[in-house]
């Protein structure tokens, strides 16, 4: 979606190293959802985030949602090879229609 | 898990004939959505709903139409595929009002139109 820019596309990191996915809107978010996805398979949620400056913290992944609500970030800690897959942002944006991001592929190389 | 399920899991057909997706969930929500997911796009809202007959469209609803007849099932139907329409199709839905839940995800019907 137009809506949501999500950078970058693919990331291919060491395992072990930290990274930084971002998600970003023009427009004030309501709700910024984080959802991870296997190749070839559904979506997983992973977090959600409401307030203005919010973060929220699983395991080895951090998520922020700034004070202005319209950008977030995903960051990984030390990541490991179940870390790979497809990452999604996405956000309920305008009435009930919640759109995505493109997506950012994680490659993890043990 | 969330209780949603999507069929035909897989379906092969050919330009110009019909195709119907459907949605089942067990879970009573409100809200269904259509999305397809395609590479360099991630996921595109087609359809969405908010209620039984309730429906409004997404951002490429163009050559797809959907019906909500009772609360658990919703419906994409393809009037007449095109090779464009190849893609693989997630229904989600959820139970809450304006971004304050999540969307749960069906597995996803992969179509591949010849």
């Amino acid at each position: 979606s137009q809506e949501l820019e999500q950078s970058p596309q693919s990331l291919i990191v060491q395992e072990g190293k930290n990274l930084t996915i971002n998600c970003t809107s023009s427009k004030t978010l309501y709700g910024l959802y984080w959802y991870k996805q296997k190749y070839g398979e559904g979506l997983i949620f992973l977090m959600m985030l409401q307030k203005g400056g919010e973060e929220k913290s699983h395991e080895k992944i951090t998520a922020k949602l700034d004070e202005k609500k319209q950008q977030s970030s995903l960051h990984i800690t030390a990541s490991q090879p179940s870390h790979a897959g497809i990452y999604l942002c996405g956000a309920d944006i305008s009435g009930n229609q919640f759109y995505f991001g493109t997506g950012t592929s994680l490659t993890v190389i043990p | 898990d969330a209780g949603i399920t999507q069929s035909p899991r897989h379906k092969v057909t050919e330009t110009g004939t019909p195709v119907t997706l459907r949605c089942h969930q067990t879970e009573n929500h409100r809200y269904m959505y259509w999305y397809r997911q395609d590479p360099g796009h991630g996921l595109r809202l087609i359809h969405y709903s908010y209620g039984v007959k309730d429906t409004d469209k997404g951002e490429v609803s163009d050559g797809y139409s959907v019906s909500r007849s009772k609360t658990e099932d919703f419906l994409l139907t393809l009037e007449s595929a095109t090779s464009s329409q190849t893609s693989v199709y997630f229904c989600a839905i959820s139970g809450a009002e304006r971004g304050s839940g999540e969307l749960f995800f069906g597995e996803g019907s992969r179509l591949t139109v010849l």
